[in-house]
């Protein structure tokens, strides 16, 4: 079994609808969730980032972690063509100093 | 600040050829790490450095190899080159006060082994 698993997609969904996605990962001892974003033909940003359980708002974006059930959601209010991208959860492994993230899910919103 | 540089973009190698993939991280970064990423497995770890030492190691064969000079730059070996090999090499930095920092992750070396 994966350490993080990420429905890959694709996703395509039209001009402000709400877009959810979704990771879940196996090691109840993860402890900081960040969802980077990748653009075609550059590297992944970091999006948001969050510690332990609950959510964390920004701008038209929310992170959510439950921690009882290992599932990690980023949800993407009033979608823009803009965000039309490839979606990666990432999970810091502190020791071995590592992002391990998920497959990555490739979004695409329809003007 | 300029962000973090690859070079080269694109390289197109045949079989059991070697390449040599470079790395400028952003200035005052001390920490570059090295990641594959292919549309089958995603984003895997391969190595990361600190001060000219390897400190981690991801699960690849020894054919992959990574240095770092002293001016934090870093470039990254594969040698006896695979089709499966065929990838995005991507490098990031940060300037090491935990694996919780951001990240800044470069465009990309686009590897093709034909």
């Amino acid at each position: 079994q994966k350490e993080v698993e990420q429905d890959p997609g694709p996703l395509s969904v039209p001009e402000g609808a709400i877009v959810s996605l979704n990771c879940t990962y196996s090691n109840s001892a993860f402890q900081y969730f960040m969802w980077y974003r990748q653009y075609s033909r550059k590297g992944p940003e970091l999006l948001m980032y969050t510690y332990s359980s609950g959510n964390k708002e920004d701008g038209r974006f929310t992170a959510q972690v439950d921690k009882s059930s290992k599932y990690i959601s980023l949800f993407i209010r009033d979608s823009q063509p803009s965000d039309s991208a490839t979606y990666l959860c990432a999970i810091p492994t502190r020791g071995e100093e590592k992002l391990t993230f998920g497959t990555g899910t490739r979004l695409t919103i329809i003007p | 600040k300029a962000g973090v540089t690859q070079t080269p973009r694109y390289l197109i190698k045949t079989r059991g050829q070697q390449v040599t993939l470079s790395c400028s991280p952003i200035s005052g970064h001390r920490s570059v790490s090295w990641y594959q990423q292919t549309p089958g497995q995603g984003l895997q770890f391969l190595f990361e450095y600190f001060s000219e030492t390897q400190r981690n190691k991801g699960n690849f064969p020894g054919r992959f190899s990574g240095r770092q000079f002293s001016n934090s730059r870093s470039e990254m070996n594969v040698s006896t080159l695979e089709l499966g090999d065929s990838a995005l090499y991507l490098c990031a930095s940060r300037t090491d006060r935990g694996i919780n920092e951001k990240l800044f992750f470069g465009s990309g070396t686009q590897l093709s082994v034909l």
